[in-house]
């Protein structure tokens, strides 16, 4: 199975500082068709997941601009330009090239 | 909008079964991959089974393969999950989600408790 490291796993943040979580893929992140399904996810307490980038760096409809992601192959970045309150919560990467697809552990964002 | 609603989960015996479904409204549900994916409490998220939109494509993860079947009645806008032999490390909470490979929308997740 690909396993998807992330880090760090915790992630205290100041107000309106950035932050920037990595994920790290066991192998190529590459699928036939040529796309690349690395998918970022946000999951806020008690909630369910919500996807904010696909396909390494698409954010979205009505995710905010400061989330953006980027990489390729077997690293990739998910970056908040400046955090606000409303983005405590969990984040995952997954993985939709290799079945099993798969997930990251997640990194937890909390405010210091 | 695009909504996925679960029902089915609830408490049930080691060794028992349960059936899970997920209604779909707000896209046309015959034209899309439909998944099954668990989160145990305080855990992480885990895949346990895909299916095609006409049912011809059917996949499983290997924890799940042989007592889990996954179906779907695309006139009825609905996704199943039969989940059979049931154990405690299948206690988690159960989300139904569109195109597996993008996970563009979920479920708000159904509970499945499995206790004596």
């Amino acid at each position: 199975d690909v396993v998807l490291t992330q880090s760090p796993l915790s992630l205290p943040v100041t107000l309106g500082q950035p932050a920037s979580i990595s994920c790290r893929s066991s192998q190529s992140l590459v699928y036939g068709d040529g796309n690349t399904y690395l998918n970022w996810f946000q999951q806020r307490p008690g909630q369910s997941p919500r996807r904010l980038i696909y396909k390494v760096s698409n954010r979205d409809s009505g995710v905010p601009d400061r989330f953006s992601g980027s990489g390729s192959g077997t690293e990739f970045t998910l970056k908040i330009s400046r955090v606000e309150t409303e983005d405590v919560g969990v984040y995952y990467c997954m993985q939709g090239t290799h079945w099993p697809f798969t997930f990251g552990p997640g990194t937890k964002v909390e405010i210091k | 909008q695009v909504q996925l609603v679960e029902s089915g989960g609830g408490l049930v015996k080691p060794g028992g079964s349960l059936r899970l479904s997920c209604a779909a409204s707000g896209f046309t549900f015959s034209d899309y991959y439909m998944t099954w994916i668990r989160q145990a409490p305080g855990k992480g998220l885990e895949f346990l089974s895909y299916i095609g939109n006409g049912a011809d494509t059917i996949i499983y993860a290997d924890s799940v393969k042989g007592r889990f079947t996954i179906s779907r009645d695309n006139a009825g806008n609905s996704l199943f999950l039969q989940m059979n032999s049931l154990s405690a490390e299948d206690t988690a909470i159960y989300y139904c989600a569109k195109s597996p490979r993008l996970l563009d929308y979920w479920g708000q997740g159904t509970l499945v408790t499995v206790s004596s």
